[in-house]
């Protein structure tokens, strides 16, 4: 079956300091791989998406890129701020049985301090 | 953009109680709609996919006699929490697509359920 491992957290950073989580995937197919964010007491949001291998998802700074060869979806951030600080998950999505279940990481926090 | 609006975002009520959420997608059809919960501190459970016109599809060890839900319409998902408990308190967060490949989970903001 498919799964996504996720960097454990929490990452404690301080502002303006570079970020990396890492997140690595088995999938049978060629999945859609995702970033989502949830800030502290909301639901998750899209923060940035990539549907093929190269492809490079980016928002708001943020970007990842879809390593087939490591299968690997990493994000990065050249510099965080406080605002940033959130629970950021790894997913992906592929179309096995058509049904587009997406499988979740389990999570990695991210504190960032002023 | 598509957006999908979950109702209560708070619940809090006494043991024994049905707690109905609702889960809308408001500019986008969606046949597929999928219910998650989460624990503090843990990652996101898919509890169920919900098809619309057709019964939902279960996670192994998610009892469907608790979590009753209904997919009546392409732009409605309900989630019934069934004489609730206080082990049922969680986060509860619906999810649902557009049509086609590629295309991203779009979330409700979740609704949190306390049980007394």
């Amino acid at each position: 079956g498919n799964s996504v491992t996720q960097m454990e957290g929490p990452v404690t950073l301080s502002e303006e300091a570079f970020l990396t989580i890492n997140c690595t995937y088995t999938a049978t197919g060629y999945p859609s791989l995702f970033w989502y964010v949830q800030y502290p007491g909301e639901g998750l949001q899209l923060l940035l998406k990539a549907t093929k291998a190269d492809d490079k998802g980016s928002n708001k700074g943020f970007e990842a890129t879809y390593r087939k060869e490591t299968t690997s979806f990493h994000l990065e951030k050249g510099s965080v701020q406080v605002s940033d600080s959130a629970v950021y998950f790894c997913a992906l999505s592929d179309g096995e049985g058509g049904s587009y279940i997406p499988t979740f990481g389990r999570g990695t926090s991210l504190i960032v301090h002023p | 953009g598509a957006v999908v609006s979950q109702h209560p975002s708070r619940v809090i009520c006494k043991s024994g109680t049905s707690v109905k959420i609702e889960c809308r997608s408001l500019d986008f059809q969606a046949t597929t709609m999928f219910w998650y919960r989460q624990f503090p501190k843990q990652s996101l459970m898919l509890m169920a996919t919900s098809n619309e016109g057709s019964k939902a599809t279960y996670e192994q060890g998610v009892e469907k006699d608790k979590f009753l839900i209904n997919h009546a319409s392409l732009t409605l998902s309900t989630l019934t929490v069934t004489s609730a408990h206080p082990e049922d308190s969680s986060f509860y967060i619906c999810s649902a697509r557009d049509i086609g490949a590629g295309q991203p989970q779009h979330f409700g903001d979740g609704t949190r359920l306390s049980i007394l």
